[in-house]
């Protein structure tokens, strides 16, 4: 079985400033892939960035880049420079196939 | 860039009623998925569905769903008998295989079961 946990119901952020998203997991697992998902009020969900478990190196994505450290099982997301249109849901995601989902963080930037 | 396309976008339903919830997953994906996400609440795996077969099913998905691929394109979900706590967003996704690549989600088709 796999948990997520993402620990930050809501997050803000000042518009140009940098946020970091927590999320940490735990699986049995021992080849699996993250996902960070961003769902917008239109409840779409757009893949943000995608991590290989058995990479080291941190995945980045222009403005996202997350902090891998698959020892203490934790995938946060930093998100550079803010803008208005990051505001949204943010599901971080663990599996090979069927995919686990914590329970999101609510991003609010701020103008 | 190829998109998984689900329709109808919204269905509103009434309790005990039959809905089938139509996906077109991208057309080289051999691995079709469903998720379902109640308001307000994280996103929950379904099914997952291989070679014409089931190959995952979680708790959620009892004797009252089923999945179908009638033909080369379309992936469906049935659920026979809707009950209120139906009411979701239900998510097609499709994959190449592992989902090192191309793991893309349609749009989602809201459900509501009056």
């Amino acid at each position: 079985a796999q948990t997520v946990t993402q620990s930050q119901p809501e997050m803000s952020v000042q518009e140009a400033e940098t946020v970091t998203l927590s999320c940490t997991y735990d699986t049995s697992e021992s080849d699996y892939y993250l996902f960070w998902y961003k769902q917008p009020p239109s409840r779409q969900m757009i893949l943000v960035i995608r991590q290989e478990a058995y990479k080291q190196q941190n995945a980045t994505e222009n403005r996202f880049s997350v902090n891998f450290q698959k020892a203490a099982k934790s995938f946060s997301l930093k998100i550079s420079d803010s803008q208005l249109g990051d505001a949204a849901m943010y599901f971080c995601a663990v599996g090979s196939y069927q995919l686990t989902f914590g329970k999101g963080t609510k991003l609010s930037v701020i103008p | 860039e190829p998109e998984v396309t689900q329709t109808p976008s919204h269905q509103v339903t009434q309790m005990g009623q039959e809905v089938i919830l139509r996906c077109v997953p991208i057309s080289n994906h051999l691995y079709f998925y469903w998720y379902r996400q109640i308001l307000g609440q994280k996103v929950e795996f379904l099914v997952s569905f291989y070679n014409n077969e089931i190959s995952e099913k979680s708790e959620i998905f009892d004797d009252q769903f089923s999945v179908e691929r009638p033909d080369g394109s379309n992936f469906t979900l049935k659920i026979r008998s809707t009950k209120l706590e139906d009411s979701a967003m239900y998510f097609c996704a499709s994959s190449e295989g592992r989902p090192n690549y191309g793991y893309t989600f349609g749009s989602g088709t809201r459900l509501t079961v009056v």
